[in-house]
């Protein structure tokens, strides 16, 4: 059974719109979550993370919100870019467990 | 910085054949991941070592086997490799906690 959940296999933006991409999770003990970006032929990168004592973490165009009692989190993007097409992984881990646990990934895609 | 380094970058076997895949890091750190990914699978982990001299099974182990050789170096064999083995190999690594790093990955055709 999945414990972290990307329910959108895919997501079309405008150049300079919002692109939230969500991730719900089961697992109530997941205390950090990450997203990755990957680009294809290319390995996966960080892009941002949140601890579960924040509900909103920023960096730059990029920004993350949880939301404990519904056990979901979504990444904000503004505003879209071309650039910014690729595949989007939602991660979780719990405790002092260094093995995140991945969704299967959102494929964004910004036109021009 | 090279990061995570991954060898080879493609590779064709048929079934039944055996191979390694290479995988170094020069940022050192003390845990290292092999996953696979798979369409519409997302990133499965196969293998994983929490620090040198240590290996433990992810969610899909069978039919693999791994290394540690040493800091560096966690190699990832596959004895009698299947078409079901067909996949894109990635290699990851990490210190800070779960904030990992991957190689550029392995594209494997088992025929």
């Amino acid at each position: 059974d999945q414990q972290v959940k990307q329910n959108s296999p895919s997501l079309s933006v405008q150049e300079g719109r919002i692109s939230i991409l969500n991730c719900d999770y089961t697992n109530s003990m997941f205390d950090y979550f990450l997203w990755y970006k990957k680009y294809p032929a290319e390995g996966p990168t960080f892009l941002i993370s949140i601890s579960s004592i924040k509900d909103k973490n920023e960096d730059g165009r990029f920004t993350v919100f949880l939301n404990k009692s519904a056990k979901h989190l979504s990444l904000h993007i503004v505003p879209s870019q071309p650039g910014d097409s690729a595949v989007y992984f939602c991660a979780a881990s719990e405790g002092g467990s260094y093995i995140p646990t991945f969704g299967r990934g959102t494929s964004l895609i910004v036109h021009p | 910085n090279a990061g995570v380094t991954q060898t080879p970058k493609f590779q064709v076997l048929k079934t039944g054949q055996s191979m390694t895949l290479q995988c170094a890091q020069d940022m050192n750190h003390n845990s290292m991941y092999w996953y696979r990914q798979d369409p519409g699978m997302g990133l499965r982990l196969i293998y994983y070592s929490a620090s040198e001299g240590t290996t433990d099974k992810g969610e899909v182990p069978n039919g693999y086997n791994v290394s540690r050789l040493n800091k560096r170096e966690f190699s990832l064999r596959l004895e009698s490799a299947a078409p079901s083995q067909t996949s894109v190999y990635f290699c990851a690594s990490s210190e800070a906690r779960n904030i990992q790093y991957f190689g550029a990955g392995t594209r494997l055709s088992v025929l």
